[in-house]
């Protein structure tokens, strides 16, 4: 079994502040989807990247694929409190329809 | 508009009876999948559907049954619920794991 960890597993900072939070597999996967998840609801897709090393920037949320296809980190600049939420990582296997999903980091914005 | 609807949004069952959740889209997207999120685990797939009456097991379906008899629906059914099944369940859509899934606003089962 693949396993996808995220760290930290809780982070609350003030707003405008910039963060990082990362997401690692144990093996090498196809692609991987971040999600961001507000309280009684559903997850939402951010992005999906898909090369080695790829860079997506979203306003102020930045996502990057490592290199060897085995981590992911997701970067926030100047957090705001709509930023606030439960962020996930997901990772595709090749020729698999499915998605194994990470952890989470449960993310809190102070005003 | 959702595309997606999950019924009902909470229950509240007892130890031993039969539950069934229901998972509607509108988007005729072909695969539909059942995932139960909980603290310090995540989300965890129960089971999917890649078709009509086509279904298969997740990592977690011990206690669980699913059927697909339209395109629209995928009911899941806990046989005999128990307590170790409190959870929030979330049905999701997809037509391929690009550009990704879909998700319901989730069913939140509380077993007593």
């Amino acid at each position: 079994t693949q396993l996808l960890e995220q760290s930290p597993q809780f982070l609350s900072i003030q707003e405008g502040e910039n963060l990082t939070v990362y997401c690692n597999s144990s093996s090498v996967f196809s692609s991987l989807q971040w999600y961001r998840q507000e309280p009684g609801e559903g997850p939402v897709l951010l992005v999906t990247v898909v090369t080695g090393g790829e860079v997506k920037k979203l306003k102020r949320l930045t996502f990057q694929f490592g290199d060897a296809r085995k981590d992911s980190s997701l970067h926030i600049t100047a957090a705001q409190p709509g930023d606030t939420g439960l962020y996930l990582c997901a990772l595709i296997n090749f020729g698999n329809e499915k998605l194994t999903f990470g952890t989470g980091t449960r993310l809190t914005i102070i005003p | 508009d959702a595309g997606i609807t999950q019924s009902p949004r909470h229950k509240v069952t007892e130890t031993g009876t039969p539950v069934t959740l229901r998972c509607h889209q509108t988007e005729n997207h072909r695969y539909m999948y059942w995932y139960r999120q909980d603290p310090g685990h995540g989300l965890r797939l129960i089971h999917y559907s890649y078709g009509v009456k086509d279904t298969d097991k997740g990592e977690v379906s011990d206690g669980y049954s699913v059927s697909r008899s339209k395109t629209e629906d995928f009911l899941l059914t806990l046989e005999s619920a128990t307590s170790s099944q409190t959870s929030v369940y979330f049905c999701a859509i997809s037509e391929s794991s690009f550009p990704g899934y879909t998700f319901g606003s989730g069913t939140r089962l509380t077993v007593v």
